[in-house]
């Protein structure tokens, strides 16, 4: 069982706008950055989104985070075929004194 | 180019311990603190251990923690995990990342290398 929640899949046709939810608490989400990885299938993770909504250099702008009180979203807009990944949402805890994940979302693009 | 590469991975036995190794270049090692985070097969991610970039402040998941241990080697551009008393849960892909904060306090994990695969099994 992850510290944080998230939906374990997501879908949507080429084109559209997908959001991925992530629920934590006071301890995580609350009170820390929320971050955003992508892992393409059979490769490493790779950050997509740092400090709730700041893009790495390369990331498209197609890709955006927000965070609001306990939980926190990101959006992909312009659906792309190789948008086709696992996400994983992820925030400081400060009551376990480290960094926790959710369990993943399965994005299928149609 | 930031490079992380894993090595020291293998079939162990239960209870037995290894020791991975992650040679880093591309960047100044001893500015960044360093992460081990794994997975398990066909699950998510799990965060291990962290520790500053001069070696003061060092963290472990609860899951791991009395068992590993983490530690640099600044002049070596390394990062290694010890793993002892090792379980059939500790069997992952075990990725070495960087930290995105230059110095201070964790900022997320913004390289990853590849992984070494870890098997616990008798």
């Amino acid at each position: 069982q992850s510290v944080l929640t998230q939906p374990p899949s997501a879908s949507g046709t080429p084109g559209q706008r997908v959001t991925i939810s992530c629920s934590g608490s006071s301890s995580n989400i609350g009170n820390n950055y929320v971050y955003w990885y992508q892992q393409l299938p059979g490769t490493a993770p790779k950050l997509l989104i740092y400090r709730n909504n700041q893009r790495p250099s390369g990331v498209p702008d197609r890709f955006s985070g927000s965070k609001s009180g306990t939980s926190a979203s990101l959006a992909i807009s312009g659906l792309r075929s190789e948008d086709e990944a696992d996400y994983y949402c992820a925030a400081w805890d400060d009551s376990l004194s480290g960094w926790v994940f959710g369990g993943g979302t399965k994005l299928t693009v149609l | 180019e930031v490079q992380l590469v894993e090595s020291g991975g293998g079939l162990i036995q239960p209870g037995r311990s290894l020791r991975l190794s992650c040679a880093a270049s591309g960047f100044t090692f001893g500015d960044y603190a360093m992460h081990w985070v794994r997975q398990a097969p066909g699950k998510g991610l799990e965060w291990v251990s962290g520790i500053s970039w001069n070696s003061g402040s060092v963290g472990y998941a609860d899951s791991v923690k009395g068992r590993f241990t983490i530690s640099r080697d600044n002049g070596k551009n390394s990062l290694y995990l010890q793993m002892n008393s090792l379980r059939a849960e500790d069997m992952a892909l075990y990725y070495c990342t960087k930290d995105i904060a230059y110095g201070g306090n964790s900022d997320g994990f913004d390289h990853w290398g590849q992984g070494t695969l870890v098997t616990v099994s008798s």
